[in-house]
C-alpha cells in the first residue's frame, strides 16, 4: 500500500534549528513535496525533491533519500510566525493524485 | 501574482441539500483538483480533473459529488445532498503541468458546514 508517516508534533525554541522528518511506501515514485499550513489556512508549497540530497531555499530546506524513503524538511533561525503544520505528500504511482501525511504541528517557543 | 480562489469562503447549509463550492483557477493551468479536510485531520484528494474530464478520483468522490467546468474559468464541486460527514474544509488547488509531479497550488479553501 501507499502511505506516509511523519510525527504529529514537535516544539523547538525561536532561533533554532529543526528538522521534521517524513517515511514514505509508494508503489512508484514520482518526487516528494512539502507544503506548510497555519491553523485554518490552505497548504502552501515549499519544496519539491525528486533527486537525491539536500535542496536550500532561504531558511528552509528539504532532503530526500529515495533507496531509504526518507525526507526531512530543515527550518533554520526559527521565527514565530513558521509555527504551523507541515505537511509531506508524494505523487501516487497514477501520478493524477498526491497521497498525504497527516501533518506535523510545529510550536515555536520564545 | 496570480491565485486560486474559492467562493465561498464558509457555507452553512441542512442536511440534504445541494451546495456548489466554486474555484477560480490560475489562468494559465491545466490540472485542477479538490480536496476536503476534516477539521484536524489530514487532507484527503477527492478528484482530479484535466482537459475537461476526471482523471482519477478517490473513494470519497461517490455519486453525490460531480465536478464541472461551465466555462473557461471557473471549476465547481457539487454534493447533491450533503450529509452531517461531508463538513469539512473544501480546497481547490491547480497546476501547470500534466500530473501532479506539477507543483499545486492551493485555493483559501471554503469551510462546509453541514447542521
Amino acid at each position: 500500500g501507499q502511505n506516509i508517516d511523519q510525527p504529529t508534533e514537535m516544539t523547538a525554541t525561536e532561533g533554532a534549528i529543526v528538522q521534521i522528518n517524513c517515511t514514505y511506501q509508494t508503489s512508484g515514485f514520482n518526487g516528494l513535496f512539502w507544503y506548510q499550513q497555519h491553523a485554518g489556512e490552505a497548504p502552501t508549497f515549499l519544496s519539491y525533491n525528486v533527486l537525491d540530497g539536500l535542496e536550500e531555499k532561504g531558511r528552509f530546506s528539504s532532503f530526500l533519500s529515495r533507496s531509504k524513503g526518507y525526507s526531512y524538511l530543515l527550518l533554520k533561525e526559527l521565527q514565530m510566525k513558521d509555527s504551523a503544520s507541515y505537511l509531506c505528500a508524494a505523487p501516487t504511482d497514477s501520478n493524477y493524485q498526491l497521497i498525504w501525511g497527516a501533518g506535523t504541528k510545529l510550536i515555536i517557543k520564545p | 501574482e496570480p491565485e486560486v480562489t474559492q467562493t465561498p469562503s464558509h457555507q452553512v447549509t441542512q442536511m440534504g441539500q445541494e451546495v456548489i463550492l466554486r474555484c477560480v483557477p490560475i489562468s494559465n493551468h491545466l490540472y485542477f483538483y479538490w480536496y476536503r479536510q476534516i477539521l484536524g485531520q489530514k487532507v484527503e484528494f477527492l478528484v482530479s480533473f484535466y482537459n475537461n474530464e476526471i482523471s482519477e478520483k478517490s473513494e470519497i468522490f461517490d455519486d453525490q459529488f460531480s465536478v464541472e467546468r461551465p466555462d473557461g474559468s471557473n471549476f465547481t464541486l457539487k454534493i447533491r445532498s450533503t450529509k452531517l460527514e461531508d463538513s469539512a474544509m473544501y480546497f481547490c488547488a491547480s497546476g501547470a503541468g500534466v500530473s501532479s509531479q506539477e507543483t499545486q497550488y492551493f485555493g483559501p479553501g471554503t469551510r462546509l458546514l453541514v447542521l
